[in-house]
């Protein structure tokens, strides 16, 4: 199975910053990464498929990278509605698999 | 409206059964795999099986193949998870997505929260 391993587990930054997450995959899985984003009580958004195809309607203060088995989701300048919980998510596989995710919160 | 909607929780005793329902509505079915994801209380994501258009094929995770079965009927816009012997370890939100060109989840329910407990 693929092991997704998303840095950091938590991360605090305030209103305006660039915020930098992480996900490595445990073999190669070619651009077949998604990005999604949950706020609590609510399902899981899609942002980013395909590893840099930015989904429609998602602002362009988002943006995914690949190098290789890593990849990057970057928020450009945050915005207070961007505090949540971030996951990447192979589609490579039939079994598919998930990070542990990224908690995003308010310094 | 394109949705999902899931129906079918509720609170088990360990080892006990339980059948989930998502319908799918506002789009063309059987043009998509269907999957089943959920979140265990204050955890993250985990894909738990998923569906071809036909259903003929079916992919299941490690932590409830041969207790739990995905299934469809395209005819009622529906995919289902029956999910037996139920654990400890199973009660979460579950919830339903749409796999769009067997590349990503672009469209999930709204989930359906599974208790065990005696």
């Amino acid at each position: 199975d693929i092991q997704m391993t998303q840095s950091p587990s938590s991360l605090s930054a305030s209103v305006g910053d660039r915020v930098t997450i992480t996900c490595r995959a445990s073999q190669t899985i070619s651009n077949y990464l998604n990005w999604y984003q949950q706020k609590p009580g609510e399902a899981p958004k899609l942002l980013i498929y395909a590893a840099s195809t930015l989904q429609s309607g998602v602002p362009s203060r988002f943006s995914g990278s690949e190098s290789g088995t890593d990849f990057t989701l970057t928020i450009s300048s945050l915005q207070p509605e961007d505090f949540a919980t971030y996951y990447c998510q192979q589609s490579y596989s039939h079994f598919r698999s998930f990070g542990q995710g990224t908690k995003l919160e308010i310094k | 409206e394109v949705q999902l909607v899931e129906s079918g929780g509720g609170l088990v005793q360990p080892g006990g059964s339980l059948r989930l329902s998502c319908v799918a509505s506002g789009f063309t079915f059987t043009d998509y795999w269907m999957s089943w994801v959920r979140q265990a209380p204050g955890q993250g994501l985990e894909w738990v099986a998923n569906i071809n258009q036909d259903g003929g094929e079916k992919y299941y995770a490690d932590s409830v193949k041969g207790r739990f079965t995905i299934s469809r009927d395209n005819a009622k816009n529906s995919v289902y998870l029956q999910m037996n012997s139920l654990r400890a370890e199973d009660p979460a939100v579950y919830y339903c997505a749409r796999d769009a060109w067997m590349q990503y989840y672009d469209l999930w329910g709204q989930g359906t929260l599974v208790g065990v407990s005696s």
